[in-house]
């Protein structure tokens, strides 16, 4: 059965103090993990694709990496704005060509001045 | 970047009472569009898939006559929630693009329904 694990549940920083949220996945047939950020009462916002192992991917003070079973997501020197739910999500066949996500229970991020 | 708007972004009824909600790609065609659900605290699962022209794909445990989906364009696809009931109360998200291609899901900004 296709599944996304992701960990920590919760994350409490300090401004600047860096971190990684972990996100491991057991699928048939990977076609792409997924990073998003979430704010409350918002829809996901979409961060990164990787699609193989070793791939690398930055944005500002995010970083995400992949291997064979799991992803990363970086947050160095992390600002008060970076406080939200991160969403990792791998999609998978599904019927034809057609694909469709399947989502981790997301790593709540709160970072504090 | 690529834009799916929901609308309404937050209704409350009465229970019995049909709820139709609106989710639109604004700036690129969708020939499939999803609909998922998500609870406090709780991830998004995946409800249906919303194929323009032909009928909707449910997840196992949907109810299909409940949620009712029309996709009957490149840009809109509807999802009707029929007689609800409190224990339909959630958030509501669509989602669109990144169904064939290398290219992501990019999320409309929810709609919280409250059933009384």
């Amino acid at each position: 059965e296709d599944q996304v694990t992701q960990s920590p549940e919760a994350l409490r920083l300090q401004e600047g103090e860096s971190s990684s949220l972990n996100c491991s996945y057991t699928v048939s047939g990977l076609r792409g993990l997924f990073w998003y950020r979430q704010d409350p009462g918002k829809g996901p916002e979409f961060l990164f694709t990787l699609y193989s192992a070793g791939e690398e991917k930055e944005k500002e003070r995010l970083k995400a990496t992949l291997t064979k079973k799991e992803s990363f997501l970086h947050i160095t020197a992390p600002k008060p704005e970076d406080s939200a739910t991160y969403l990792c999500a791998v999609r998978v066949a599904y019927g034809g060509a057609t694909n469709k996500l399947i989502f981790g229970t997301g790593t709540l991020l709160a970072v504090q001045p | 970047g690529a834009v799916v708007s929901q609308h309404p972004s937050w209704v409350i009824c009465k229970s019995g009472t049909s709820v139709k909600i609106e989710c639109r790609s604004l700036d690129f065609q969708a020939t499939t569009m999803f609909w998922y659900r998500q609870f406090p605290k709780q991830s998004l699962m995946l409800m249906a898939t919303s194929n323009e022209g032909s009928k909707a794909t449910y997840e196992q445990g949907v109810e299909k006559d409940k949620f009712l989906i029309n996709h009957a364009s490149l840009t809109l696809s509807t999802l009707t929630v029929t007689s609800a009931h409190p224990e339909d109360s959630s958030f509501y998200i669509c989602s669109a693009g990144g169904d064939r291609s290398n290219q992501p899901q990019h999320f409309g900004d929810g709609t919280r329904l409250s059933i009384l």
